[in-house]
């Protein structure tokens, strides 16, 4: 049974940073890109970041690039967001996907909420 | 950026069909992939390579994609079915999700 697990989130101050990570288990970890896609309260999900299964390429949406990095360790079973400069936009929740068939998101982790505030 | 627009709400009484569109510049060229997201949970894929469901997914919801329009089909709609859709498309090393409409069980 695949299974995802966020773990890490919480409050931080704008400008500051925060790292969270997924665990994985279920399934060969390494042969699947990874996804992480937020929801801010009441609204609807946002792409985030995305980075293929040897880790070897990256992607990000416009409104993190330069201050988000996304990153794994297969070693670990374990995809990661580093957030840095972060303001109140950056509120939400934020799931961890595992890619599945033609890009889909066919498993979603339960989401951690990242909440910036003063 | 790619945009996929799809309406805030449809409504549907029990029992009957419910169509969600999601449009989008050339969306036939694209496989579509759909998410059902209830209140407090995560979403869950429900359509992916525009019509395939996955396992464990009712028979009652399907795809359809061409042109500048994908559709999400739920057939014999039931009140479980009430809930947050949304459409993505993978275009151009970027994620793009659809606007989300509301599916409201009369």
């Amino acid at each position: 049974e695949v299974q995802l697990l966020e773990v890490g989130g919480g409050l931080v101050q704008p400008g500051g940073s925060l790292r969270f990570s997924c665990g994985a288990s279920g399934f060969t970890f390494s042969g699947y890109a990874m996804t992480w896609v937020r929801q801010a309260p009441g609204k609807g999900l946002e792409w985030v970041s995305a980075i293929s299964g040897s880790g070897d390429s990256t992607y990000y949406a416009d409104s993190v690039k330069g201050r988000f990095t996304i990153s794994r360790d297969n070693s670990k079973n374990r995809v990661y967001l580093q957030m840095n400069a972060v303001t109140v936009e950056d509120t939400g929740v934020y799931y961890c996907a595992k890619r599945g068939s033609g890009g889909s998101c066919d498993y979603w982790g339960q989401g951690i909420p990242v909440t910036v505030s003063s | 950026s790619y945009v996929l627009t799809q309406p805030p709400s449809v409504s549907v009484a029990p029992g009957k069909t419910a169509r969600i569109t999601c449009g989008g510049d050339d969306i036939g060229s694209r496989p579509v992939h759909w998410y059902q997201q209830k209140p407090g949970q995560a979403p869950v894929l429900v359509i992916y390579y525009d019509s395939d469901r996955p396992s464990g997914i009712p028979e009652r919801f399907s795809g359809s994609n061409s042109g500048n329009t994908a559709t999400l089909t739920i057939s014999r709609v039931e009140a479980g079915d009430e809930a947050d859709y949304y459409c993505q498309v993978w275009d151009n090393n970027n994620d793009h999700f659809g606007t989300g409409t509301l599916v409201t069980v009369l």
